[in-house]
């Protein structure tokens, strides 16, 4: 079957740095992302990758190894704003998502 | 303002009545998306469709149907609903549905159901 796994929940403190980290095993890959959903609303796009390496965008960066199934997500400077679910989703084969059930950040002065 | 709007935003709704959730994009997305979200669980997907005029099943697709007669409107339908069909209901489209590029999900607001 097809599987992703991230943990549930974590905890850092304003200012700091958190990794993320999301773990899969799918028929085939076309593409992983990581989305930002705030309790009560939609989740909201935030990377996609589809080749190995690290990609950056401001405070946010997000990793690709496909030889390993493993991504994470790398907040910087973290904003108690940044308190959300993150979800890790991959593309099969099929292009079907497949959805990790998210990992909750909580940020703490 | 471009995106996903989404109706009832809330509903409490008695076991075995019918219920339709509406779902309407002002983006020329060509594909739509309907998810249901429970705790603990990923996103998990009930339908699709890639274009208009044609739908698809998901994971999930049992109790529910959906239509795509344009491109701008997904309705959900729950024929007879049942207390397990409790959920929050995402309605999202992307512009593509695979090949090259990313196809991002841009989603509605939700709706929440309750079955009784």
């Amino acid at each position: 079957g097809q599987n992703i796994d991230q943990p549930t929940e974590m905890t850092a403190t304003e200012g700091a740095i958190v990794q993320i980290n999301c773990t899969y095993q799918t028929s085939g890959f076309n593409g992983l992302f990581w989305y930002q959903q705030h309790a009560g609303e939609a989740p909201t796009f935030l990377s996609y990758n589809v080749l190995d390496g690290l990609e950056e965008k401001g405070r946010f960066s997000s990793f690709l190894s496909r030889s390993k199934g493993y991504s994470y997500l790398l907040l910087k400077e973290l904003q108690m704003k940044d308190s959300a679910s993150y979800l890790c989703a991959v593309r099969d084969r099929d292009y079907q998502l497949i959805w990790g059930a998210g990992t909750k950040l909580i940020i703490k002065p | 303002i471009a995106g996903i709007t989404q109706a009832p935003t809330s509903q409490i709704l008695a076991a075995g009545r019918r219920m339709t959730l509406r779902c309407t994009q002002d983006m020329r997305h060509n594909a739509m998306y309907w998810y249901r979200q429970d705790l603990g669980l990923g996103l998990r997907l009930i339908h699709y469709s890639n274009t208009a005029g044609t739908t698809g099943k998901g994971e999930v697709p049992d109790g529910y149907s959906v239509s795509r007669a344009n491109t701008d409107d997904f309705p959900l339908t729950l024929a007879s609903a049942v207390p397990s069909q409790t959920s929050v209901y995402f309605c999202a489209s992307s512009e593509g549905t695979g090949g090259s590029g990313a196809n991002v999900l841009t989603f509605g607001a939700g709706s929440r159901l309750t079955v009784l």
